[in-house]
């Protein structure tokens, strides 16, 4: 079955730091997509950033960027000089045909 | 620039109570879905639209039914609801299926069953 697993339930870091959400995820497949959501208390899903597994160059969204290690099948997403706006709900994401979901990571900025 | 749009926003509904989730979008997208979102849980799938005219199940589909009126909108029936139903639940759309492609999401549900 394919699965996606975000270890940490919760993490904070100071503002202006570098903080790392972990996701790892498990599949037989050789092409798919790995998505990063953020959901903010207003609820709406919004996309941060998108990785290509047949591409090895690791994509960059201006302070968000992943470290995708495809044997490892780990997809962890880096955000640079932490700001309060970022604080929210990260779900990692798996695609084949559809969607599988992590169960998220809360991220508490503290100023 | 409207997106996806759901309603309603909120809603309590009694144990066997029916009621339709209605969800439209304004961006030509051919998929649409609906998922529902529970405590410490990740988004899980319950129908998807490929294009107009199919439906096809998600992960969880009992307890639900839905309508894909035209390119525009995405309806989810509760035909009886019960407290498990009790969710948030999102509709979402993409160009095309999900594969590799953005998919857009509404502002979210709150439904609760008592």
């Amino acid at each position: 079955a394919q699965t996606v697993t975000q270890s940490q339930p919760e993490m904070s870091v100071q503002e202006a730091e570098t903080v790392t959400l972990s996701c790892t995820y498990d599949t037989s497949e050789s092409d798919y997509y790995l998505f990063w959501y953020k959901q903010p208390p207003s609820r709406q899903m919004i996309l941060v950033i998108r990785q290509e597994a047949y591409k090895q160059q690791n994509a960059t969204e201006n302070r968000f960027s992943v470290n995708f290690q495809k044997a490892a099948k780990s997809f962890s997403l880096k955000i640079s000089d932490s700001q309060l706006g970022d604080a929210a709900m990260y779900f990692c994401a798996y695609n084949v045909y559809q969607l599988i979901w992590g169960a998220g990571t809360k991220l508490i900025i503290k100023p | 620039n409207a997106g996806v749009t759901q309603t309603p926003k909120f809603q309590v509904l009694k144990t066997g109570q029916s009621m339709t989730l209605q969800c439209a979008q304004d961006m030509n997208h051919n998929s649409m879905y609906w998922y529902r979102q529970d405590p410490g849980m990740g988004l899980r799938l319950i129908y998807y639209s490929a294009s107009e005219g199919t439906t096809d199940k998600g992960e969880v589909p009992n307890g639900y039914n839905v309508s894909r009126l035209n390119k525009r909108e995405f309806s989810l029936r509760l035909e009886s609801a019960a407290p498990s139903q009790t969710s948030v639940y999102f509709c979402a759309s993409s160009e095309e299926g999900a594969r590799g492609n953005t998919i857009y999401f509404g502002e979210g549900s709150w439904l609760t069953v008592v």
